[in-house]
């Protein structure tokens, strides 16, 4: 079945650590998104790619940084320079870059700073 | 400014009640387009329904029903007959062409629990 596979689903970081989140997808879909979800808070956009070997920032991009080499992956790494990293995160992809495309969604990774 | 607001944090119902949950959102644009996603327990956000600006139909699906007022500026959600398997955050989504039509504005999300 295709979909989106976010791993790992729970991560602890120390403070001062990088981290890098997976995100993989078979759908075949051009478009790529990284989210974060906080308690009590709508999602925020950190980073998307509308293609491979490119990527904009989106709302909260500081302290985030992304690559997208493949069309399938688009990993994010959550950078020491992040002050407040523990939030869930969600990936998405879409088959076009329009905002008006469904988005498909993983499942998520939890991440805790200890 | 684009913004979509979701007012009712966190809904308690039993079971067969009805519930409507509300989504208020804000744009300049014309066209644009309103999405309701559910987050069930499990983390991954499940799409329910897209609306653009010009449709302002009514839409029902099953035991879901979607009632979008332009003149409100509303989009709200309404599940009849609840089951514990609704229990879930629901978020209301815009895109619109001045927000960037690449980036989702996500509302807060309300809390749905349905007790047996």
């Amino acid at each position: 079945d295709g979909g989106i596979t976010q791993s790992p689903k729970y991560l602890f970081r120390k403070e001062g650590q990088n981290v890098t989140l997976s995100c993989e997808q078979n759908l075949n879909h051009d478009a790529m998104y990284w989210y974060r979800q906080d308690p009590g808070q709508g999602l925020r956009l950190i980073y998307y790619s509308q293609i491979v070997n490119d990527f904009q920032k989106g709302d909260i991009a500081e302290g985030y940084s992304v690559s997208r080499e493949k069309k399938e992956s688009f990993p994010l790494t959550v950078t020491s320079a992040q002050k407040n990293p523990t939030a869930f995160y969600l990936c998405a992809s879409t088959s076009g870059g329009s905002g008006a495309n469904v988005l498909t969604f993983g499942a998520g990774s939890r991440l805790t700073v200890l | 400014a684009q913004k979509v607001t979701q007012a009712q944090t966190e809904i308690s119902v039993v079971e067969k009640e009805d519930v409507t949950l509300d989504c208020v959102y804000e744009t300049r644009d014309t066209t644009y387009y309103l999405f309701w996603y559910k987050q069930p327990p499990s983390g991954e956000l499940v799409f329910l329904i897209r609306r653009n600006s010009f449709d302002e139909q009514n839409e029902i699906s099953g035991r879901y029903s979607w009632n979008f007022q332009k003149s409100t500026s509303s989009f709200n959600f309404t599940i009849t007959a609840s089951q514990v398997v609704d229990s879930a955050v629901y978020f209301c989504a815009l895109s619109s062409p001045s927000g960037g039509y690449n980036k989702l504005i996500f509302g807060a999300g309300t809390r749905l629990a349905v007790h047996p």
